[in-house]
């Protein structure tokens, strides 16, 4: 069966430092793999996905990068964090034709 | 005009009671239909997926589509407390899956 992993699962920031959170998926070849942030109370916002390795769409022009340096291993970066990067950031797979995704249990970043 | 529009709620219901959770959608080029369930600071797990229009049944819940009207509708029987959580609608279409569209989720707490 498929798994997918995040870690850190919490990450306290000062503004300014870099980050890197790390999404890995077991069980499958060849997903396409996807970063969300969930703001508190709101709804889902897609941040970058990724369809192959080295292959990478954004949807949210920001500070943040991704990339895709396995077939199954998804980064999120940045290097100087602002307060408004705070969230819930969650990773997602998805290897059917429906589209249909599996969430990974998240990650939440607090930055002050 | 979003593409998909859901009711934030926050809805309460008693223990026992029918949930009926909605979403109304513009492009009728949607096929695929999923609603997930998250609970709090955890990642959204899918509930139930269906395929164009008809109904789903999963024991207690079951999902229903409506093309015609561009509506799809999830019904909970017999609530249950754990039950508590955010529910979010999903779709895409037969082309170009790489991304979900997301409804921004429904906030339902059963009361005991």
């Amino acid at each position: 069966s498929q798994t997918i992993h995040q870690w850190p699962a919490t990450l306290v920031q000062p503004v300014g430092s870099p980050l890197s959170l790390e999404c890995t998926v077991e069980g499958t070849s060849n997903p396409n793999l996807y970063w969300y942030r969930q703001a508190a109370g709101r709804g889902l916002q897609l941040l970058f996905y990724s369809v192959g390795i080295g292959q990478i769409s954004s949807e949210v022009p920001q500070n943040l990068s991704a990339s895709r340096p396995q077939d199954r291993q998804f980064i999120l970066s940045s290097k100087k964090l602002l307060l408004s990067d705070s969230g819930f950031y969650l990773c997602a797979w998805s290897g059917s034709p429906s589209g249909t995704q599996y969430f990974g249990p998240g990650t939440r970043l607090t930055v002050l | 005009q979003k593409e998909v529009e859901q009711d934030p709620g926050p809805l309460s219901v008693p223990e026992g009671a029918i949930v009926s959770l909605n979403c109304t959608y513009s492009n009728s080029a949607f096929q695929y239909f999923m609603w997930y369930r998250q609970y709090s600071r955890k990642g959204p797990e899918l509930l139930m997926y269906t395929y164009s229009s008809g109904n789903k049944e999963d024991g207690r819940f079951t999902a229903q589509v409506d093309k015609s009207s561009k509506y799809i509708s999830l019904f909970i029987r017999d609530s249950q407390p754990s039950d508590s959580a955010t529910y979010l609608c999903a779709m895409s279409g037969d082309f170009g899956n790489e991304k979900l569209t997301f409804g921004t989720g429904t906030r339902l707490t059963i009361i005991p």
